[in-house]
């Protein structure tokens, strides 16, 4: 079955650090990958989707994410973080011939100014 | 370009009253999907419609949640009667056609049953 993990709830860092916030998925063929955030009272955000092609892919607001295929993983970075980056921050897999997508439980990032 | 536009955006009623949730998707959008999202249960999909045809509602919790898209611009989720534990903040999602097109959300709607 297709799962999502995001193994860290809470994340805190300070300002102009780097970032990198984990995603590991379980899917049997190349997935759809996605990185949402959440600000408070805010909907869903798309920073950035990987589909196939270059496995680093770029996002809005300074983001990117590598798609590393061997250790299924999809892994959010920053090379500095602003204060306003602190929001919640959801991975999602789809799949082809489903438009469904699996979310993972988050990660919340705080900075610390 | 307008995204989707969720209404209200906060609700608050007594439980028993009927509820129902509003959704505009973005013009051109074949896919609309409605999900719940509660700290315990994270974000959860209650059904999604595709040329206002519902698709796949597996995940509406029980039968007091129905959901209907009666022209391609407009959903509605109504909860009747409703219950403190339907609290929660629905969100609204539409996609284009495509399996390479990514979801785009509402700002969602804050339902708190007394």
């Amino acid at each position: 079955a297709q799962s999502v993990t995001q193994p860290d709830i809470h994340i805190t860092v300070s300002e102009g650090a780097s970032l990198e916030l984990r995603c590991n998925y379980s899917y049997g063929a190349t997935p759809y990958l996605f990185w949402y955030v959440q600000s408070p009272g805010q909907g869903l955000q798309l920073l950035l989707k990987y589909f196939s092609g270059d496995t680093l892919v770029q996002g809005i607001k300074g983001f990117e994410a590598e798609f590393k295929r061997s250790q299924s993983s999809f892994n959010l970075r920053k090379p500095s973080v602003h204060w306003s980056d602190a929001a919640e921050y959801f991975c999602a897999v789809g799949a082809s011939g489903t438009y469904k997508y699996i979310f993972g439980t988050g990660t919340r990032l705080k900075v610390l100014a | 370009d307008a995204g989707v536009i969720q209404s209200p955006r906060h609700e608050v009623t007594e439980m028993g009253q009927e509820v129902t949730l509003r959704c505009k998707p973005i013009s051109g959008h074949d896919y609309l999907f409605w999900y719940r999202q509660t700290m315990m249960r994270g974000l959860e999909l209650l059904i999604y419609f595709n040329n206002n045809v519902p698709i796949d509602d597996s995940g509406m919790p029980e039968d007091r949640f129905s959901a209907k898209m009666p022209n391609a611009s407009f959903s509605t989720l109504k909860i009747q009667p409703s219950e403190p534990r339907d609290s929660a903040v629905y969100f609204c999602a539409s996609r284009g056609q495509g399996a390479n097109q990514p979801q785009h959300f509402g700002d969602g709607t804050r339902l708190s049953i007394l």
